[in-house]
């Protein structure tokens, strides 16, 4: 079974606070995926990274970065955390369409 | 930004009923249209998925019904259990490699015994 884990399933973080919420698949794949999950707003599309080191945006990238430098490491940095950051983070890997999901990361920023 | 329109934004159904949910598209190049199943604490997971070379495609009690020129699809859970409670997420988008797909905004499904 693939396994796409996440660092941790929740955060409380101060605003303006540095954080790093980390993805790790286990099944070689070349693609993930951040989304962020809000109630009426479905999972919408942070960045995605389709190789080592390659990174695109997605649909709202504003307050995000990503690292990639391992294959199956993945991570997601809210450079300075803002309350409207707080959100359910999901995490995926694909091996060419079917996305595997992480259980999930709920941030609370204060 | 291309849209998937999801609705009803939340079921409620009797055990042993029909759960409808239905989702439309803008993007006509778009041809992989999955489904998602996702649980209280756990990842969204894929339930099943269609092509746009047929018009339905059945898994056991689940169905998924697709109308290419109305850009729509649908997923039908026949005799619904307490068991499918979860919320039920549409996406569309290329098939294939990296191209990313675009999800709705998701239904909240409730199965009353």
């Amino acid at each position: 079974d693939v396994k796409v884990t996440q660092s941790s399933r929740y955060l409380v973080k101060r605003t303006g606070e540095k954080v790093f919420l980390e993805c790790v698949q286990d099944m070689d794949h070349e693609n993930m995926f951040w989304y962020r999950q809000d109630p009426g707003l479905g999972l919408r599309l942070i960045y995605f990274s389709y190789d080592v080191k390659m990174k695109e945006k997605g649909d709202i990238p504003e307050g995000y970065s990503v690292s990639r430098e391992k294959k199956e490491r993945f991570s997601l940095i809210l450079e300075s955390a803002s309350t409207n950051q707080t959100s359910m983070y999901l995490c995926a890997s694909t091996d060419w369409e079917t996305q595997y999901f992480g259980p999930g990361t709920r941030l609370l920023v204060l | 930004q291309q849209q998937v329109k999801q609705s009803p934004q939340s079921l409620i159904v009797q055990k042993g009923g029909i759960s409808i949910i239905n989702c439309a598209y803008e993007n006509t190049a778009f041809d992989y249209f999955p489904w998602y199943q996702q649980f209280p604490g756990k990842g969204p997971a894929l339930l099943i998925a269609i092509r746009p070379d047929v018009s339905e495609k059945k898994e056991g009690r689940f169905t998924i019904s697709f109308n290419k020129s109305a850009k729509q699809f649908s997923l039908h859970i026949m005799d619904s259990q307490p068991g499918d409670s979860a919320t039920y997420f549409c996406a569309a988008g290329p098939s294939g490699g990296y191209q990313k797909v675009t999800f709705g905004t998701g239904t909240k499904l409730q199965v009353i015994p």
